[in-house]
């Protein structure tokens, strides 16, 4: 079955250091793989998303994600990290069984120190 | 930049009460999507809809559950006689085509059942 895996459910990091958030899919075929930002109170945006190419993808904000097939991977990341970026990541796969739709990961809670 | 809209923002009712729960897709988008986010838990996929009708639905998409385009804009879900547990963020979402198109969210109707 097609699943989304974000297996840190909450991360602290301090103001300026790096980031990498963990995400792990379980798909079939090609997948096609996003990245989402939500903070508080407000709806999904999308931060990157990867179809095909180059498995290194840039995405708004300074962020960027590595597709790595081998290991079923799509993690997120960012050099150094602001305090406006606190918030909850969701990695999530689109799928084509049925009709295309999008299955979640459980989401990551971003805390940042200041 | 074009945008998802939703409407209202929050609504609360009495279990038992019907509730509607209004979207504005992007205007030349063709797919439209129900998802819902239970507080603290992942997002998940209701409905698809394409063509004036229901693509796919989950599970959870029972007999109290609706959706219609009933004009050129808009796309409604309607929740007949609302449960406990149907309290969530619903988040409203169109994409141009499918598969692999990016899915646009809205900023989601908070519905608080009591």
């Amino acid at each position: 079955a097609q699943s989304v895996t974000q297996p840190d459910i909450h991360i602290t990091v301090s103001e300026g250091a790096s980031l990498e958030l963990r995400c792990n899919y379980s798909y079939g075929a090609t997948p096609y793989l996003f990245w989402y930002v939500q903070s508080p109170g407000q709806g999904l945006q999308l931060l990157l998303k990867y179809f095909s190419g180059d498995t290194l993808v840039q995405g708004i904000k300074g962020f960027e994600a590595e597709f790595k097939r081998s290991q079923s991977s799509f993690n997120l990341r960012k050099p150094s990290v602001h305090w406006s970026d606190a918030a909850e990541y969701f990695c999530a796969v689109g799928v084509s069984s049925g009709t295309y739709k999008y299955i979640f990961g459980t989401g990551t809670r971003l805390k940042v120190l200041a | 930049e074009p945008e998802v809209t939703q409407t209202p923002s929050h609504q609360v009712t009495q279990m038992g009460q019907e509730v509607i729960l209004r979207c504005v897709p992007i205007s030349n988008h063709l797919y439209f999507y129900w998802y819902r986010q239970i507080l603290g838990q992942k997002v998940e996929f209701l409905v698809s809809f394409y063509n004036n009708e229901i693509s796919e639905k989950s599970e959870i998409f029972d007999d109290q559950f609706s959706v219609e385009r009933p004009d050129g804009s808009n796309f409604t879900l309607k929740i007949r006689s609302t449960k406990l547990e149907d309290s969530a963020m619903y988040f409203c979402a169109s994409s141009e085509g499918q598969p692999g198109k990016t899915q646009y969210f809205g900023p989601g109707t908070r519905l608080l059942v009591l």
